[in-house]
């Protein structure tokens, strides 16, 4: 079944201390993303990569780190997590970027306290 | 500044009822994708538009590329399309603008 996985679904941990929130595709998909999403501001994009060692800052990479260095994983980074991470995210993968659909993963809720 | 901006925010309908849900933009793009989000928070991926109009069972969508403006509609509604609906648009830069959702409820 094609599907972008997602782990952890949900996370509670406390400012400072590193976290990965891992994304895998399997559908050997050129383009991944990284978004979050906040009450009244909809999802935005953290960072994106086109491909295996691509990676661009999107609309709010401070705080965030992420590598491509396998074409179906793309990782998040929280070096040292803040309460303003406190967010739902979502990663996402397409074929190429834009022109085709686009597959999201179930989310990871995450919260700094 | 909100490069895509959805209306309504909100919208209750009664089962069987045409919905429609407007997304305009005020950028240059590559495609328009239209987006569900169930409450359980997953997402899913409606439609990918670059001109035109596409059809998947009781959903359409429509696009002008020269008004800038897509529209989702929904015919004979069921309380299972209740959920938020979202429009992004893609841009040649490679990143994705998202509008805020239209949260639809409804009711049977």
């Amino acid at each position: 079944e094609a599907q972008v996985t997602q782990n952890p679904r949900y996370l509670i941990t406390v400012t400072g201390k590193k976290l990965t929130v891992t994304c895998s595709q399997n559908m050997n998909h050129e383009y991944m993303s990284w978004y979050r999403q906040d009450p009244g501001l909809g999802l935005r994009q953290i960072y994106y990569s086109m491909n295996v060692e691509v990676t661009d800052k999107g609309d709010v990479p401070e705080g965030y780190k992420v590598s491509r260095k396998e074409k179906r994983n793309f990782p998040l980074i929280l070096e040292s997590p803040s309460p303003n991470q406190t967010s739902l995210y979502f990663c996402a993968s397409s074929r190429i970027f834009g022109g085709t659909e686009a597959f999201f993963g179930q989310g990871t809720r995450l919260t700094v306290v | 500044k909100n490069e895509v901006e959805q209306s309504p925010q909100n919208l209750t309908a009664q089962e069987g009822e045409f919905i429609t849900i407007n997304c305009s933009y005020s950028v240059g793009i590559s495609a328009l994708h239209w987006l569900q989000q169930h409450p359980g928070g997953g997402i899913v991926s409606l439609f990918m538009l670059s001109s035109g109009k596409k059809k998947h069972g009781r959903l359409i969508a429509t696009i002008n590329i020269q008004e800038k403006h897509s529209s989702l509609h929904i015919t004979a509604s069921h309380p299972r399309d209740s959920a938020v609906y979202i429009c992004a648009v893609s841009l040649p830069g490679n990143q994705f603008y998202f509008g805020t959702g239209t949260s639809l409820t409804v009711i049977p």
